[in-house]
């Protein structure tokens, strides 16, 4: 079965601090993306970012970066000086072929994080 | 390109009325996705289209609900006899590819807030 865990509900930081929000994943299919997804309040999805299970390179986007472990099934995200606009859920999800749909993603909980000025 | 765009972006009904939702998504984009979300959760997959056969339904797409996309264009998400349970956020999702993963990510709308009465 396919599985995405975040395990932190809700962050608060305070603006500029760093913070890095956990992903842990499951799947047996060998050949898999993971997403992040940022949902400011108004709703709409906004991808983030997509790796594929061949790929471990990290990625740094400007203040996002983000670390991806095969050996611990984990794809986790750092917001590096953190701002108010930064506000929003923050999901991870998983995308695979074989073992569930055809390219549907499979969404963890979400992640809350609140930046205070 | 303006985007997914879903209407009506907010919905009230009451217990037992029938209800529809439209999703036009991104022009040339050939998967179509819907999801439902939720309070407190990430988004769950309800079904998604390939042109205009629709290809996959969860569990979670009871008899009630009924999805089509005639002419592989725009979408509709229909509920009958809608439930207390059936409120949610319903989001529509695009992509470009027969594999969200591996050719783009899906892009989404920013939803339609369903509240039943």
């Amino acid at each position: 079965a396919q599985k995405v865990t975040q395990a932190q509900t809700e962050i608060s930081v305070v603006e500029k601090e760093d913070v890095t929000l956990d992903c842990v994943y499951e799947t047996r299919d060998t050949t898999y993306y993971l997403f992040w997804y940022k949902q400011p309040p108004s709703g709409e999805l906004v991808f983030l970012i997509r790796r594929n299970s061949f790929d471990e390179q990290n990625e740094i986007s400007g203040r996002y970066s983000w670390n991806f472990q095969k050996s611990t099934s984990s794809f986790n995200f750092t917001i590096t000086a953190s701002q108010v606009v930064d506000s929003a859920v923050y999901f991870c999800a998983l995308s695979t072929y074989y073992g569930g749909s055809q390219g549907n993603l499979i969404f963890g909980k979400g992640t809350k994080l609140s930046v205070k000025p | 390109d303006t985007g997914v765009s879903q209407d009506p972006r907010h919905k009230i009904t009451k217990r037992g009325q029938n209800v529809t939702f439209r999703c036009d998504p991104i022009s040339e984009h050939n998967r179509l996705y819907w999801y439902r979300q939720t309070l407190g959760q990430g988004p769950e997959f309800l079904t998604y289209f390939q042109n205009e056969a629709q290809l996959e339904k969860s569990r979670l797409l009871s008899d009630r609900f009924s999805a089509e996309r005639p002419k592989g264009s725009f979408s509709t998400l229909e509920i009958q006899r809608t439930e207390q349970g059936d409120s949610a956020m319903y989001l529509c999702a695009s992509s470009l590819g027969e594999w969200a993963g591996e050719d783009t990510e899906a892009f989404f709308g920013q939803g339609t807030r369903l509240t039943v009465v």
